[in-house]
């Protein structure tokens, strides 16, 4: 059963327009959701992470959105360059990181020039 | 240096071979993580150990063994290997005393033929 479920699998998106990146997840449990972003041949770092006593979540040019209700959280990437083509993996955990993460299937983000 | 050192970065090994994969760390975490990446599929846990003499199977760990040496040092073994374990190894680190996020390795690549 995969509790965390994420898309697009790919995504092409043109430099200046906007990304978007969509998980949902089932455990109710879940209290801290961030988001990792991976560049070929480099393992994932995190980009930015959200807690659910707040509905959004913005550092620069990325924002998290999270809709408790809905069980579901989003990345935006505002203005999308080039530099941002990557992998992008959204992940939860529970007990307020006291268990694992478990992560989404990952999302390939390629922007064109 | 990284602060998560993944060695070897790349290996190729036949079926049936007993192989090893080691991970150390400068960052002082107490908690470390072997991930396994396949196209699709995402990040899976393997195993994870939350201190030295702490070590717990994750989502995927038939097949593979774990060895925490010291706090800065946590091995992943595959006892008999298989083509079917041919994928990205990540190791990764955490420490809640300084965040949640996990920081990861570079990766190892496995192929076995």
């Amino acid at each position: 059963q995969q509790q965390v479920k994420q898309s697009p699998q790919s995504l092409i998106v043109q430099k200046g327009g906007i990304s978007i990146i969509n998980c949902a997840y089932e455990n109710t449990a879940f209290d801290y959701f961030p988001w990792y972003q991976q560049f070929p041949g480099k393992g994932p770092a995190l980009l930015i992470a959200i807690r659910p006593d707040v509905s959004e979540k913005k550092e620069g040019r990325f924002t998290i959105s999270f809709n408790k209700s809905a069980k579901q959280f989003s990345l935006h990437i505002m203005d999308s360059q080039p530099g941002d083509s990557a992998t992008y993996f959204c992940a939860a955990s529970s007990n307020s990181g006291y268990s694992t993460l478990t992560f989404g299937k990952g999302t390939m983000l390629l922007v064109s020039p | 240096d990284a602060d998560v050192t993944q060695t070897p970065r790349n290996r190729i090994t036949k079926t049936g071979k007993r192989i090893m994969l080691e991970c150390s760390q400068t960052k002082g975490h107490d908690r470390m993580y072997w991930y396994r990446q396949d196209p699709g599929l995402g990040l899976r846990l393997i195993y994870y150990s939350f201190d030295v003499k702490d070590i717990n199977k994750g989502e995927i760990s038939d097949g593979y063994s774990v060895s925490r040496q010291a706090q800065a040092k946590f091995s992943l073994s595959l006892e008999s290997a298989i083509p079917n374990q041919t994928a990205l190894y990540f190791c990764a680190t955490s420490d809640l005393r300084q965040g949640y996020g996990y920081t990861f390795g570079s990766g190892t690549r496995l192929t076995v033929v």
